[in-house]
């Protein structure tokens, strides 16, 4: 079965320090891994988009790597900001690339002064 | 910058009435997709439309469900008979083009509470 999970399920962390979140998938054929951001209550919004030749990507503060040979895919957040506090979605993509995208539960971060 | 957006933003209705929830795509935008929400849980998807056609849906998709483009601005789903279960946020999104990988861009949700 197509499946995302992600670790740890919360984080709470000082402003100002770097983070590492997991994600592991089980989905194939695999065409793409997205991590997406989610504020309370909004829809998600894209940090990067990589495809199974790609190791590494960065956005800004945001840094994704994917090992497509283990399955796993990490976001590092550097030098978090109060508004870093979200939840921060992994999606993996099989077939077309675009659809279906199957979503892991997310990781809830909280970063605090 | 264009966004997606959708309305209403909540919508409380009683058990076995109908609901429509709207959405507008980026302009530009050809893929359009309905996910739902739960609260507390993952995102899941319920259909892609292409092409004034359903192009994928998931088991969730169910009779109860229908999406329609009835202009060349508006993507709506419908849900026929709610039931209890059906409470949650609704995303809609879009993407420009069929190619893969591309951005998928959310609307801000609307959130469905079945009474």
């Amino acid at each position: 079965k197509n499946q995302v999970e992600q670790s740890p399920q919360s984080l709470i962390i000082l402003e100002g320090k770097n983070c590492t979140l997991q994600c592991n998938y089980t989905v194939s054929p695999f065409s793409n891994l997205r991590w997406y951001k989610q504020d309370t209550g909004r829809g998600p919004v894209s940090l990067t988009i990589m495809t199974f030749s790609e190791n590494t990507k960065s956005n800004g503060r945001y840094t994704a790597t994917l090992d497509a040979d283990t399955k796993q895919s990490s976001l590092h957040i550097t030098a978090s900001q109060l508004s870093d506090s979200a939840s921060y979605i992994c999606v993996v993509s099989g077939n077309s690339g675009n659809t279906p995208l199957v979503f892991g539960k997310g990781t809830r971060l909280s970063v605090i002064a | 910058e264009p966004e997606v957006t959708q309305t209403p933003s909540h919508q409380v209705t009683q058990m076995g009435q109908e609901v429509i929830l709207r959405c507008v795509p980026i302009s530009n935008h050809l893929y359009f997709y309905w996910y739902r929400q739960i609260l507390g849980q993952k995102v899941e998807f319920l259909v892609s439309f292409y092409n004034n056609e359903i192009s994928e849906k998931s088991e969730i998709f169910d009779d109860q469900f229908s999406v329609e483009r009835p202009d060349g601005s508006n993507f709506t789903l419908k849900i026929r008979s709610t039931k209890l279960e059906d409470s949650a946020m609704y995303f809609c999104a879009s993407i420009e083009g069929g190619g893969a990988p591309n951005e998928q861009f959310f609307g801000p949700g609307t959130r469905l509470t079945v009474l």
